[in-house]
């Protein structure tokens, strides 16, 4: 079935060093792909999404580049701040027909050191 | 303000209880979902409803009930035969099964028991 696999943590990194957290996923079509963002203690946030291949999601400094040859959707950013700080989870969007939900991976934790 | 409500925040229950936890959206989605979250486990899909009066099973079911007998609300009951329910809990809503449809999530729901 569908699934996402995304690197563990938790990440450590000093403020203003380049993330990547790794995303690949394995779907039988073309599903849209997700980024969410989670603060401790607080429900999910969309970060940003790409609904067909070769496009790239943005936000609030962070990209991803949906990649159908190497089913990937690594998540970047160039310069990390303290306050982004949270866990990321990489989903994709299952589309029964009739039915769809969210498949999420594990989460990645994110810690940045001032 | 629209959004996505959960109640309560925080909720403690006995051995042997069902407790309901609510989550009302005005957002005019179609679908709603709940899912679960352990740590270091992600999110996993409990149940999802895509109209009213209809909702559908998610992964892990078992020992969960809910009802979507109004648009705006999907409360979900943690019952008995739950044999672990000490997690985080959250509802999502959206547009329903179209891909690139983004989905969005509440605050989340803390169950313990004791």
């Amino acid at each position: 079935g569908d699934s996402v696999t995304q690197m563990e943590g938790p990440v450590t990194l000093s403020e203003e060093a380049f993330l990547t957290i790794n995303c690949t996923y394995t779907a039988t079509g073309y599903p849209s792909l997700f980024w969410y963002v989670q603060y401790p203690g607080e429900g999910l946030q969309l970060l940003l999404k790409a609904t067909k291949a070769d496009d790239k999601g943005s936000n609030k400094g962070f990209e991803a580049t949906y990649r159908k040859e190497t089913t990937s959707f690594h998540l970047e950013k160039g310069s990390v701040q303290v306050s982004d700080s949270a866990v990321y989870f990489c989903a994709l969007f299952f589309d029964g027909g009739s039915q769809g939900n969210l498949i999420f991976g594990k989460g990645t934790k994110l810690s940045v050191k001032p | 303000d629209g959004g996505i409500t959960q109640s309560p925040k925080y909720l403690f229950r006995k051995e042997g209880q069902n407790v309901t936890l609510s989550c009302e959206q005005n957002l005019n989605h179609d679908a709603m979902y709940w899912y679960r979250q352990d740590p270091g486990q992600g999110l996993r899909l409990i149940y999802y409803s895509q109209i009213v009066n209809d909702f559908q099973k998610g992964d892990i079911a078992e020992g969960y009930s809910v009802s979507r007998e109004k648009k705006e609300s999907f409360p979900l009951t943690v019952t008995s035969a739950q044999k672990n329910p000490t997690a985080f809990y959250l509802c999502a809503s959206g547009f329903g099964v179209i891909s690139g449809n983004t989905i969005y999530f509440g605050e989340g729901s803390w169950l313990t028991v004791v």
